[in-house]
């Protein structure tokens, strides 16, 4: 079964609107975290936010931000004021479990996000 | 501060052969992870090293194998490379603990080798 389910491949956007990306998860473990990851035509994958299973507050990084829905297993990714250097793959990722010093991160199908001028 | 290297950047082989990767972690960090990327699709993780020993497995055969050393380095093999095997192989280092004393979740990935097999 898909741990991480990403239902939009290709997305659009205008220039300095906000945007939403979808991310579903599966698990059955109390403890885990969700991801999430840009990754430009060059390949490097770049860390941009992270949201503990047990964090009362949804995380905010700068333009980012994670809109988590526990009871829904919901972790979309929401950019604001979108710029051209926007346009990548994202990928929802997650690990389960406490932290130790060793994860897994297992990650989503990803989503191709295009700005438009 | 150097971020995660890699090494090659790219690689060609053969069918049949063996590879090497190579992967450097930010300074620092003590955990190395390996994944693979084939083309569009998201990484797949292939095993964890901590300690210089594999700590967790992905659905991987035991043609992948790798090494943590002392400084922290680590390397991927590969023997009896398919041509399913070409990817693009990303490494991550991650610490246990972050500079600011607090359990760190995030992984720094490097720019990753290219492998295709021919």
């Amino acid at each position: 079964a898909q741990k991480i389910t990403q239902t939009q491949p290709g997305m659009f956007v205008q220039e300095k609107e906000a945007v939403t990306l979808d991310c579903t998860y599966d698990t059955s473990d109390p403890s885990y975290g969700l991801f999430w990851y840009k990754q430009p035509s060059s390949g490097e994958m770049i860390f941009l936010i992270y949201q503990g299973s047990y964090d009362q507050q949804n995380a905010t990084e700068g333009r980012y931000s994670l809109n988590f829905q526990k009871a829904r297993k919901s972790a979309n990714l929401v950019i604001s004021a979108s710029q051209l250097g926007d346009s990548a793959m994202y990928f929802c990722a997650m690990r389960e479990g406490p932290r130790t010093s060793y994860d897994k991160v297992i990650f989503g199908p990803g989503t191709s996000l295009s700005v438009i001028p | 501060d150097a971020g995660v290297t890699q090494s090659p950047t790219h690689l060609i082989k053969t069918r049949g052969q063996q590879v090497t990767l190579r992967c450097s972690p930010k300074s620092g960090h003590d955990t190395v992870s390996w994944y693979q990327q084939a083309l569009g699709q998201g990484p797949q993780f292939i095993f964890q090293y901590y300690e210089e020993e594999e700590r967790q497995r992905g659905n991987f055969p035991d043609r992948f194998s790798g090494h943590q050393f002392p400084n922290y380095s680590s390397e991927l093999n590969v023997n009896a490379l398919l041509l399913g095997d070409s990817a693009l192989y990303l490494c991550a280092s991650s610490p246990l603990i972050s500079t600011t004393g607090t359990v760190s979740y995030e992984q720094y990935f490097g720019p990753g080798t290219r492998l295709t097999v021919t």
